[in-house]
């Protein structure tokens, strides 16, 4: 059965920062991992996904994520933080040839000013 | 630019009352997926439709709601009758599928239910 773990609820970085959310997964086979953003009442945003090949992945607002096999996790990055990424990010995994997504529980991001 | 709707995006009702929720995928996703979601519980997996067909409605309470897809533009959430431990907000998802397991969701901007 696939399952993604966010072991962070809550997540606090200074403006300028680098930040980091966490995520692992398991999953049968090769997995298909996002992240999503979901900013208060609104519905959640794609940021960017890994298929394949190289293990850094570059999405939107300047976010990347790094797929780490060894380890089954696919952290989210950016190098220096804004207030405005402060939001709940939700990591999923989906297994090939699988029908539904699993999404973790979310970590709640705050970029303090 | 393309993107899922969903209406209302508010409903109060009273316990008992039937409650319809509707969503119009973006043109061309032929998969369609319906979440709950609430603090306790975070992202819950409803339904999924894939070509109108429904794959996987494990997560629905079945003696209460239910989920259709009339045609590819228009997919319904009904609960009846309704229970106050039924409010959340309710998101449908849409994708491109084609055997692309790949392929992101996009969603909707969600349905805000108060059953009092």
């Amino acid at each position: 059965a696939q399952s993604v773990a966010q072991p962070e609820d809550q997540v606090n970085v200074a403006e300028g920062n680098p930040l980091t959310v966490k995520c692992t997964y398991s999953v049968s086979g090769n997995p298909y991992l996002f992240w999503y953003v979901q900013y208060p009442n609104r519905g959640l945003q794609f940021l960017l996904k890994y298929i394949t090949g190289d293990n850094l992945v570059k999405g939107s607002y300047g976010f990347e994520a790094e797929f780490n096999k060894s380890q089954t996790s696919f952290h989210l990055k950016k190098p220096s933080a804004l207030v405005s990424d402060s939001a709940l990010y939700f990591c999923a995994v989906r297994a090939p040839y699988g029908q539904n997504f699993v999404f973790g529980p979310g970590t709640r991001l705050s970029v303090l000013p | 630019d393309a993107r899922v709707t969903q209406t209302p995006r508010h409903k109060v009702t009273e316990m008992g009352q039937e409650v319809t929720m509707r969503c119009q995928p973006i043109l061309g996703h032929n998969t369609v997926f319906w979440y709950r979601q609430t603090m306790m519980q975070g992202l819950e997996l409803l339904a999924y439709f894939r070509n109108r067909a429904p794959l996987d409605d494990s997560g629905m309470p079945k003696d209460r709601f239910s989920a259709e897809m009339p045609d590819a533009t228009l997919a319904t959430l009904k609960i009846q009758p309704s229970e106050p431990r039924d409010s959340a907000v309710y998101f449908c998802a849409s994708g491109a599928s084609g055997g692309r397991a790949y392929n992101e969701q996009f969603f909707g901007p969600g349905t805000r239910l108060t059953v009092l």
